[in-house]
């Protein structure tokens, strides 16, 4: 069946290092996948996506690599600041734009 | 910058009352979207929604749930009769396109 879900349920570090937030996915036939940050209060918000034809893709202070052999993806913020606290899901986007969200990790950023 | 916007924020409502959360769509868009995320739950994908007609629904989106343009903007999702386990944030999501999504900023839906 469909399913996506992450690894870890929690993550702290320390302002200025970098997270990395993981995510694995179940269906290898699965060609499009999205991060999203959601902020207490509000709706998830867009950061990166990825299609299945690239490993990597950088974004400002972000980077997703997606890894198809093992069917994970991951979430990469540089230099984490206190505003990058909240929780992140990755998503699953199927040819009609519907979403599988995976479970979500909240990042909890030390100053 | 354009925004999708949701009313209410907050609804609260008796078990088998009928609800209906509104959302008004940045402008232009085509593709609308509806998800519920229980609380300390994931988000669920219920239904999307273009050219006027459902495009997917989930099994969540069952006969108690529908959704329509009314006026060719807002964008609406009705529960005919509410229970206790519908008590969830619901969010809009719209798209200029099939795989682009902005979403609202969610409305808080308490069945008591």
């Amino acid at each position: 069946g469909e399913s996506v879900g992450l690894h870890l349920p929690t993550l702290s570090v320390q302002e200025g290092d970098n997270s990395i937030i993981n995510c694995a996915y179940s269906n290898s036939a699965s060609d499009y996948f999205i991060w999203y940050k959601q902020e207490s209060g509000k709706g998830p918000q867009f950061i990166i996506d990825i299609r299945s034809n690239m490993d990597k893709r950088q974004g400002q202070r972000v980077t997703v690599l997606l890894n198809k052999t093992v069917k994970h993806l991951s979430l990469q913020i540089a230099a984490t600041q206190p505003g990058d606290s909240a929780v992140y899901f990755c998503a699953e986007c199927n040819q009609g734009g519907k979403l599988i969200f995976g479970q979500g990790t909240e990042l909890s950023v030390k100053p | 910058e354009p925004e999708v916007t949701q009313t209410p924020s907050h609804q609260v409502t008796q078990m088998g009352q009928e609800v209906i959360l509104r959302c008004v769509p940045i402008s232009n868009h085509l593709y609308f979207y509806w998800y519920r995320q229980i609380l300390g739950q994931k988000v669920e994908f219920l239904v999307s929604f273009y050219n006027n007609e459902i495009s997917e629904k989930s099994e969540i989106f069952d006969d108690q749930f529908s959704v329509e343009r009314p006026d060719g903007s807002n964008f609406t999702l009705k529960i005919r009769s509410t229970k206790l386990e519908d008590s969830a944030m619901y969010f809009c999501a719209t798209g200029l396109a099939s795989r682009e999504q902005f979403f609202g900023p969610g409305t808080r839906l308490t069945v008591l």
